[in-house]
C-alpha cells in the first residue's frame, strides 16, 4: 500500500538557518505530493503541493520538488523564522475517484530559536 | 463559510462510556473524511463519505466506531464503550472531488479525546 517516510525528528534550528526535511514515498502510479503544517493548537494547513514529476511546489519561502527517480519530496527553506516552528507532515494522494485519499507520514517537529 | 468546524474541541470521558463527535464541513464540499492522530504519529485514515454515502472504512475502524453523514451535510463519529487506546485527536476534513481525484482538503482543528 501507499506509504510516506519522513526523517526522524525533532529538528531544532537557529533563526535564519537553512532547513531541509526529508520525505520519501511508496505509491502505485503517479501520486500527488503535499506538505502540510500544523501550528500549535491549530488544524492542518496545506503548505504546498506538486502533482507531477519535476514540479516544484512553493509557498511562504518553502519549496519542494517532486523527484520521481528518487521517490522523494524534500522540504527546504533558505532562512527559517521563529514563526516557522510547527509540525510538518509529508503526504500523498494516489489513485483517482473513489480511491483517492491522503496518506501521511509521521510528521516532524521543527523548533526555531531566536 | 469559514472552514471545517469540529465539536467539541476537547472531550474527557471514562472508559466504557460512549462519545459522539460532530463535524461541519465546508458547505460546497461533497467529500468528508475522518482521521485519527495519536501522539508522535501522522493522521491515519478512518473513513470517508461522498455526499451521504460512506465509501470506505479503514481496518482501524473497529465495530465500536460508527460514522454517519445524514443528508450529505454534517457528520458524526461515535465511539461506543471507549477504551484508553481510543485517546487521540480526531480530525475531520472536507474536499471537493474533481475528476482527477480528491483535491483541496480543508481540515478542522480536531477533537481531542482523553479516555480515563
Amino acid at each position: 500500500g501507499d506509504s510516506v517516510t519522513q526523517m526522524e525528528g525533532p529538528v531544532t534550528l537557529s533563526e535564519e538557518a537553512f532547513l531541509t526535511i526529508n520525505c520519501t514515498y511508496t505509491a502505485t502510479g503517479y501520486p500527488s505530493l503535499f506538505w502540510y503544517v500544523q501550528y500549535p493548537g491549530e488544524g492542518l494547513q496545506l503548505l504546498l503541493k506538486a502533482t507531477k514529476a519535476d514540479d516544484k511546489g512553493s509557498n511562504k519561502g518553502f519549496e519542494a520538488t517532486y523527484r520521481k527517480e528518487t521517490t522523494s519530496f524534500h522540504l527546504e527553506k533558505g532562512s527559517v523564522q521563529v514563526s516557522d516552528s510547527a509540525v510538518y507532515f509529508c503526504a500523498l494522494i494516489s489513485g483517482t475517484g473513489a480511491n483517492s485519499k491522503l496518506t501521511f507520514g509521521k510528521g516532524i517537529t521543527l523548533s526555531v530559536r531566536p | 463559510d469559514t472552514g471545517v468546524s469540529q465539536d467539541p474541541r476537547h472531550k474527557i470521558t471514562k472508559r466504557g462510556q460512549n462519545v459522539t463527535f460532530r463535524c461541519d464541513p465546508i458547505s460546497e464540499h461533497n467529500r468528508l473524511y475522518w482521521y485519527r492522530q495519536t501522539l508522535g504519529q501522522g493522521p491515519e485514515f478512518l473513513t470517508y463519505f461522498q455526499n451521504e454515502a460512506q465509501l470506505e472504512k479503514s481496518r482501524l475502524l473497529s465495530d465500536r466506531f460508527s460514522a454517519e453523514r445524514p443528508k450529505g451535510s454534517f457528520s458524526t463519529l461515535e465511539i461506543q464503550r471507549t477504551e484508553q487506546g481510543d485517546s487521540a485527536m480526531y480530525l475531520c476534513a472536507s474536499s471537493l472531488t474533481l475528476v482527477q481525484g480528491a483535491w483541496g482538503y480543508t481540515f478542522g482543528s480536531g477533537t481531542r479525546l482523553t479516555v480515563v
